[in-house]
């Protein structure tokens, strides 16, 4: 199993402009979450997704959405694109959503927002 | 509200010299929580957790209830220990949102 992946590996956006993310979890595992990870700070919780429905929800506006399809894969969008998305984000997934699940990273999509 | 406070961002020491890198938390429930490691360019992976209160790759961490502390130490680092590590805590319970500090670079020099 090559683990988690996600693509692109980067990606160059102008704002105002929109992005999708995708990322592969693991197989068998059933969820999903999503991080974005700023220069120099660690990574930020965005949503979680299990079976196929938001189960978590962290500090950010509603331009980030997110969806999870019914083979587990889950893409993250970004509308209205701003400077201050540039970074790092980061996909996750666990073979359930609860706490003792641990948490698989992929290698992340590095997002450059000009 | 929960927070993760790493207060140094760089900590530099020779082979063989013991290691503690502090992490420090504010939940007002019951956390579980991890230490997660980046060597270079490899990806984020977890090094160890409270609950499995194991010794990995020589590494311990002690949940410090009272002092809201989970910090890891390593008796004698090794050059290969060099990495960014981050200290994270979740909620006990059905969901696994991980909140993170902001990480300190560990070098071990020869």
């Amino acid at each position: 199993d090559a683990g988690v992946t996600q693509s692109p590996t980067h990606l160059i956006k102008t704002r105002g402009q929109h992005v999708t993310l995708r990322c592969s979890p693991i197989s068998g595992h059933k969820s999903v979450s999503w991080y974005q990870q700023v220069l120099g700070q660690g990574p930020q919780f965005i949503f979680q997704y299990y079976e196929k429905e938001e189960r978590g929800r962290g500090n950010f506006p509603d331009r980030f959405s997110a969806r999870q399809f019914p083979n587990y894969s889950s893409e993250l969008n970004v509308n209205a694109l701003l400077l201050g998305d540039s970074a790092l984000y980061l996909c996750a997934s666990s073979k359930n959503r609860g706490s003792y699940n641990e948490q698989f990273f992929g290698p992340g999509t590095r997002l450059t927002v000009l | 509200a929960q927070r993760v406070t790493q207060p140094e961002k760089l900590l530099s020491v020779f082979k063989g010299a013991p290691v503690e890198l502090k992490c420090n938390y504010s939940y007002s429930g019951s956390p579980e929580l991890f230490w997660y490691v980046q060597y270079s360019r490899q990806r984020l992976q977890l090094l160890l957790r409270h609950i499995s209160r194991e010794s990995i790759k020589g590494f311990t961490a002690d949940l410090n209830k009272g002092e809201t502390s989970f910090h890891l130490k390593k008796p004698f680092a090794q050059e290969e220990d060099s990495a960014m590590y981050y200290c994270a805590l979740t909620p006990s319970g059905a969901n696994s949102k991980l909140t993170f500090g902001k990480g300190i670079t560990l070098s071990v020099r020869p």
